[in-house]
């Protein structure tokens, strides 16, 4: 049973530049999650869709970040232009359903941007 | 505002003994709480979820309990490990929200 998948692990670039963030949800869950993750900030929701939809993208820092959803089993995660301040974990997670339920995270994209 | 507090000092103790971690909150009326372990570069790791009519919840060598009128929750490992140290993040869910809000976490480590 294949867990969330994440690409790339790590990714170095310069500020000024597009990154985009991959994520493919484990087979069947319905809700998709992104959150960055700082030492000073902890874990923070981006976003959330549900059955592809986006619910809640009110943890988007700026309209420099974008996500998408376009089918049920890979979701991305775009900055552009990216800046220093953007360097973080980015982890992705899934889940069914949204409420009351454990949320099965990838093991992150770490992004750093010079 | 609402706000979500776990240690941020790490806690250090001998294996064999028992680690209880906090988690407080205030302004915050949560119907479910989840506790998560997260590994050095790693993704955070579903462990235990109490609901907020239960006092009490077990599973294996950890329990955790969850008292709403003093707004905190514990988190106990019993007869630790050098293998259990980790970062333990809670999470909160409710007021119509399905979403959880996660603590920062404390760093659990297990001295041989």
């Amino acid at each position: 049973d294949a867990g969330v998948i994440q690409s790339p692990r790590h990714e170095v670039t310069e500020m000024g530049q597009e990154v985009t963030l991959r994520c493919k949800p484990i087979s069947g869950h319905n809700s998709l999650f992104w959150y960055r993750q700082t030492m000073m900030r902890g874990l923070e929701l981006l976003i959330y869709f549900n059955n592809n939809v986006p619910i809640d993208d009110s943890g988007m820092p700026e309209d420099r970040f974008s996500a998408k959803m376009p089918n049920a089993s890979f979701s991305t995660l775009k900055i552009q232009p990216s800046e220093p301040r953007d360097s973080a974990v980015y982890f992705c997670a899934s889940s069914f359903e949204g409420g009351h339920q454990p949320q099965h995270f990838g093991d992150g994209t770490r992004l750093s941007i010079l | 505002s609402q706000k979500i507090e776990q240690n941020s000092e790490a806690l250090n103790i001998q294996e064999g003994k028992t680690a209880t971690l906090t988690c407080n909150y205030t302004n915050y009326s949560p119907a479910y709480l989840q506790w998560y372990r997260q590994d050095p570069g790693r993704g955070p790791v579903f462990l235990l979820l109490i609901r907020e009519n239960e006092k009490e919840k077990r599973k294996e060598r950890l329990k955790v309990t969850f008292d709403t009128t003093l707004k905190q929750s514990l988190f106990h490992i019993t007869a630790s490990q050098p293998a259990d140290s980790a970062t333990y993040l809670c999470a909160l869910e409710g007021g119509g929200s399905y979403i959880p809000t996660f603590g920062r976490g404390t760093s659990l480590i297990v001295h041989p």
